[in-house]
């Protein structure tokens, strides 16, 4: 299938562990996006990516660091984790010249 | 700098009868709108796009530059319109889209 997919689909860890939440796409896009989904469903762009560069950085803690290793793919690394990173992660692409963007399932992570 | 609001967080509307979710922009460039969609336990998709002036599943949303709307309307809402709505603003040079706050549609029988 052609799709964005994020791994895991529910993470849950306790306050101050590191962990990361993986996306692939093979879609062959060339911009990858990373948005936060809050508790009351408020949608925030946090990082975008154009092949394998940062373009869009928006306030985010610095414990927040995304990769991206190829185009295909972004990642997003948590250190430190906090109670009030709880959310759905969303992670995004989308075609060089095309405004539409293709979103993932998303992650559901709980800080405990 | 850009805001999307949509000032209803919830709209319950009875099956068959029009629908109307509100949508208003703040932005000093030319805007680029859209409206998206997140149904029961899917994925967030685009609905559709200022730009491309088209009906999709009977919604349709125009572009009111005066007013600064995007207002997403259907003549007569069916059961399966039941999902999240958002309307979001494309900027940072087509890459950044600042989403509203989203509207919960519920259509009841």
């Amino acid at each position: 299938d052609t799709a964005v997919s994020q791994t895991p689909k529910y993470l849950v860890t306790q306050m101050g562990n590191d962990k990361s939440i993986k996306c692939e796409q093979n879609l062959g896009h060339d911009t990858m996006y990373w948005y936060k989904q809050d508790s009351k469903k408020f949608l925030k762009i946090m990082f975008s990516y154009n092949n394998k560069e940062l373009i869009i950085n928006e306030t985010v803690p610095n414990r927040f660091s995304p990769k991206s290793p190829d185009k295909a793919h972004l990642n997003l690394h948590i250190n430190s984790l906090e109670l009030g990173d709880s959310a759905v992660y969303f992670c995004a692409s989308s075609r060089q010249g095309s405004n539409e963007q293709f979103f993932g399932p998303g992650t559901r992570l709980t800080v405990l | 700098a850009q805001r999307v609001t949509q000032p209803e967080k919830l709209l319950s509307v009875f099956k068959g009868a029009p629908v109307e979710l509100k949508c208003n922009y703040s932005y000093s460039g030319s805007p680029e709108l859209f409206w998206y969609v997140q149904y029961s336990r899917q994925r967030l998709q685009l609905l559709l796009r200022h730009i491309s002036r088209e009906s999709i599943k009977g919604f349709t949303a125009d572009l009111n530059k005066g007013e600064t709307s995007f207002h997403l309307k259907k003549p007569f809402a069916q059961e399966e319109d039941s999902a999240m709505y958002y309307c979001a603003l494309l900027t940072g040079g087509g890459n950044k889209l600042t989403f509203g706050t989203g509207t919960q549609l519920k259509v009841e029988l």
